[in-house]
């Protein structure tokens, strides 16, 4: 059983450049989230979503695009790289609400210089 | 408003038991939820609360105080894999159900 699956695992962007991350998920969970950690802080939500078609915006969605066209996928968007982005992004599901616990991908360590 | 509070670092003792507090100020609040992390890994789930007193796990409890806005988390029979950062984190029920995360507690364990 995979899981939340999340690539690339490692990116290093220039500035204004665009990228995907994508993150799958094979348990049919209907919630979806995207996160970022910089370094010795928590975890700061960008977007998320409860069902296919259906997305919101977290604390920090400024810079990001999301879409959820399937229960499994949800990747998360940088249009133009900017050095703020530089962070490690959590991809994470639950089944059917918030208040239970969250199953994370292994995250993507970006770079932007 | 939406802070959450823990404190930045913690040592102890191999054997030992330790307690990680978390302080949080959200309005429409919903449960509070403890999670690990070991250092470059994605974090994963301890405990959630959403009525007050303590819960018990194995060698970890997580305890809850609604009308006090604090949590702990116990962490008994201390081993060296525990050394981690621990991760408090509130939901905030409105429209939003978002799960706001503290800046987390690191563990470090010794010998």
């Amino acid at each position: 059983n995979a899981g939340v699956t999340q690539t690339p695992k490692f990116r290093i962007l220039k500035i204004g450049q665009s990228m995907t991350l994508q993150c799958t998920q094979d348990m049919n969970h209907n919630y979806m989230y995207w996160y970022r950690q910089d370094p010795g802080m928590g975890l700061k939500l960008i977007y998320y979503s409860v069902g296919a078609g259906i997305t919101d915006k977290g604390e920090v969605p400024n810079g990001y695009n999301v879409s959820r066209s399937t229960t499994e996928d949800f990747p998360l968007r940088l249009e133009l790289a900017a050095p703020s982005q530089t962070s490690v992004y959590f991809c994470a599901s639950s089944l059917r609400t918030p208040n239970e616990k969250l199953f994370f991908g292994s995250g993507t360590q970006l770079s932007v210089l | 408003g939406q802070n959450i509070d823990q404190p930045t670092e913690m040592t102890a003792t191999e054997g030992a038991i330790v307690q990680i507090n978390c302080t949080y100020q959200t309005s429409g609040f919903n449960g509070l939820f403890w999670y690990q992390q070991h250092a470059g890994e994605a974090p994963t789930f301890l405990s959630y609360n959403v009525l007050d007193g303590l819960e018990e796990k194995g060698r970890f409890s997580s305890f809850l105080s609604r009308s006090k806005g604090y949590s702990y988390l116990l962490l008994k029979e201390l081993q060296m894999k525990d050394s981690a950062s621990y991760l408090c984190a509130a939901l905030k029920e409105d429209s939003s159900y978002k799960l706001i995360f503290g800046s987390g507690t690191r563990l470090l364990v010794r010998p």
